[in-house]
């Protein structure tokens, strides 16, 4: 079956760093997502990885490690707005469809 | 681009009536997803169309549920005879080919 693990909750600090981790275990496996989900509105795509390694998109970045099975997203300069919902998500069964995992609740806080 | 757009936002039905969600994919994309979405977890893949065509239907989507996409532009998700399991977010998302999925606002199912 598919699996894709990643912590319920975190806080962090304004102006700091956090690190989001996921682990997935798939068939099929195509690439991993990350969204953003604020409360009641629709997932925002962040960033997209294909192959190991990191992607950076200004303040934040991905990295992924296939033989692993494991992912980060990564959140620089924290802002309060930054609070949110962050999910994690597999691209599977021939690329077509994503599996999330439960999405981490980041808390930014002063 | 105005996003990809879902009616209506709320839905507050009872037991056993049948409801029908309508979503208006961004206009270039061929593919289109339904997800459910229940609180506090991620959203479960539904069903994929790529054209008219519907290429993939998940367990989860029982033959209470249908969803068309009769000219693969708009797509309908309709639930018959509902049932409180059911009360959820219904989300859509649409996609040009394999590049990432963008999602409409959603719509709030809630079953009396």
């Amino acid at each position: 079956g598919q699996n894709i693990d990643q912590p319920t909750e975190m806080t962090a600090t304004e102006g700091a760093i956090v690190q989001i981790n996921c682990t997935y275990q798939t068939s099929g496996f195509n690439g991993l997502f990350w969204y953003q989900q604020h409360a009641g509105e629709a997932p925002t795509f962040l960033s997209y990885n294909v192959l190991d390694g990191l992607e950076e998109k200004g303040r934040f970045s991905s990295f992924l490690s296939r033989s692993k099975g494991y992912s980060y997203l990564l959140l620089k300069e924290l802002q309060m707005k930054d609070s949110a919902s962050y999910l994690c998500a597999a691209l599977t069964g021939g690329g077509n469809k994503l599996t999330f995992g439960t999405g981490t609740q980041l808390k930014v806080e002063l | 681009d105005t996003g990809v757009s879902q009616d209506p936002r709320h839905k507050i039905t009872k037991r056993g009536q049948n409801v029908t969600f309508r979503c208006d994919p961004i206009s270039e994309h061929n593919r289109l997803y339904w997800y459910r979405q229940t609180l506090g977890q991620g959203p479960e893949f539904l069903t994929y169309f790529q054209n008219e065509a519907q290429l993939e239907k998940s367990r989860l989507l029982s033959d209470r549920f249908s969803a068309e996409r009769p000219k693969g532009s708009f797509s309908t998700l309709e639930i018959q005879r509902t049932e409180q399991g059911d009360s959820a977010m219904y989300l859509c998302a649409s996609s040009p080919g394999d590049q990432p999925q963008h999602f409409g606002d959603g719509t709030r199912l809630s079953i009396l």
